[in-house]
């Protein structure tokens, strides 16, 4: 009863291009979240948003930038990958209403090379 | 912004003790606080959280505490088991722009030796 779908579970890109990284949640939730887990960081916010065309910048939005055009999808754009970008993305949902924890996609390995 | 430290980052018990996680807070208008468990290769899971009107809460062999005032909250696991074995993550909820989101703390990486 997977939730939160994450297009790719690894992906590998080249240094330069522009990336897609795809969320969906099946469960009517405002709320959906970017964030990147690092060795050592933890998890960072990269953008989230509350709304259908609404984005709001997290703590490191820089090359980055998003899209959410349907309640339901959440997209992060990598602009130019760079080498630094290397990490695990992880998308999440919740409601608005209320304080709740989020639910998780399985995250997407991206390698730049 | 909210910022979370967690401690210690690395924590190996014997089967059967209990393990404890700390994390501190700054933000005082942080309300709610969730902590998840993440298995090698798998996504965080929600295993417990606690809003700030409760001071404990336990589930079986999980418990969170909070003390508001010092501003820390704390993970307990008793009578831990190999399979508690993972990374986890203690968060507290920042409000903004019409919603609110989780601040994490770095993680623990909690290893239980049989």
């Amino acid at each position: 009863d997977v939730k939160v779908t994450q297009s790719s579970r690894y992906l590998v890109k080249r240094t330069g291009e522009k990336v897609f990284l795809e969320c969906v949640q099946d469960m009517d939730h405002e709320n959906m979240f970017w964030y990147r887990q690092d060795p050592g960081l933890g998890l960072r916010l990269i953008y989230f948003s509350y709304d259908v065309k609404m984005k709001e910048k997290g703590d490191i939005p820089e090359g980055y930038s998003v899209s959410r055009e349907k309640k339901e999808r959440f997209s992060l754009i990598l602009e130019s990958a760079s080498t630094n970008q290397t990490s695990m993305y992880l998308c999440a949902s919740s409601l608005n209403r209320g304080r709740n924890g989020y639910t998780f996609g399985s995250g997407t390995r991206l390698t730049v090379v | 912004g909210e910022n979370v430290e967690q401690h210690p980052s690395t924590l190996s018990v014997q089967e059967g003790d209990s393990a404890v996680i700390k994390c501190t807070y700054s933000d005082s208008a942080s309300n709610y606080f969730p902590w998840y468990k993440q298995e090698l290769g798998k996504r965080p899971q929600l295993i417990i959280d606690i809003r700030s009107n409760v001071g404990e809460k336990k589930d079986q062999r999980i418990a969170v505490t909070l003390n508001k005032t010092a501003k820390h909250f704390s993970l307990h696991i008793t009578e831990t088991q190999p399979e508690d074995s993972a990374v986890y993550f203690c968060a507290a909820s920042t409000s903004g722009a019409g919603s609110y989101q989780l601040t994490f703390g770095k993680g623990t990486k909690l290893s239980v030796i049989p």
